[in-house]
């Protein structure tokens, strides 16, 4: 199962753009990364999800490299309620769709 | 309204007892799961299902049982044998086809004393 590494903690101004990276070197061909968010003492928020294109909602962008090495979840105008955990998880395929979770990255947004 | 929910919100439970948690959802979803969440920590898979009547052991099943006797419920018992049962439990459900997301449930914070 592919594993996940992301920044412990990012900083971001309130209405810039938040930047959260991650990596996934070890992803399979048809496993996907999806990004989920967690405020304190909640349950997880599902936010996107994406194969190898790159993908776009209402809540954010996802960015993922060529080599599907990396990716890189955007916020494009970052507010105090974002301020959460973000998860970057690859997902098991085929039989095995069970979702496998790294420390996450807790972002602060500031005023 | 489609969601999942879980019940109680907070649970205390005297060292020695078995407990169980409720999940249910009304998304007409065929896989469920059963998390676990330490304080700093990301979540860890205890159980799922992805059919009725079906489930495996996740990574720290240990001292944990669950049932999946109907689509809508996944209840989950920690029992006795659970040496550190006090955490956040989440459940979430999602599609077994396709690569929908998950949707997860609000969770029980249990206390073991």
């Amino acid at each position: 199962d592919a594993k996940t590494t992301q920044p412990t903690s990012m900083d971001c101004a309130e209405g810039r753009a938040a930047n959260l990276p991650c990596n996934h070197s070890t992803i399979s061909g048809n496993e996907y990364v999806y990004w989920y968010r967690q405020i304190h003492s909640q349950g997880p928020q599902y936010i996107i999800h994406g194969l190898k294109n790159n993908e776009t909602n209402e809540m954010a962008s996802l960015i993922i490299t060529e080599d599907r090495k990396s990716s890189t979840l955007i916020l494009p105008h970052a507010t105090l309620r974002d301020t959460a955990v973000y998860y970057c998880i690859v997902r098991g395929a085929g039989n095995n769709r069970k979702l496998i979770w790294g420390l996450g990255t807790s972002l602060a947004v500031n005023p | 309204d489609g969601g999942i929910t879980q019940s109680p919100k907070y649970l205390f439970r005297k060292e020695g007892q078995n407990v169980t948690l409720s999940c249910e959802q009304n998304l007409n979803h065929d896989a469920m799961y059963w998390y676990r969440q330490d304080p700093g920590q990301g979540l860890r898979l205890i159980y799922y299902s992805q059919i009725v009547n079906d489930f495996q052991k996740g990574d720290i099943a240990e001292g944990y049982s669950v049932s999946r006797e109907k689509k809508e419920s996944f209840p989950l018992t920690v029992t006795s044998a659970q040496k550190n049962p006090t955490a956040f439990y989440l459940c979430a459900s999602s599609t077994y086809q396709g690569q929908s997301e998950a949707f997860f449930g609000q969770g029980t914070r249990l206390t073991v004393v």
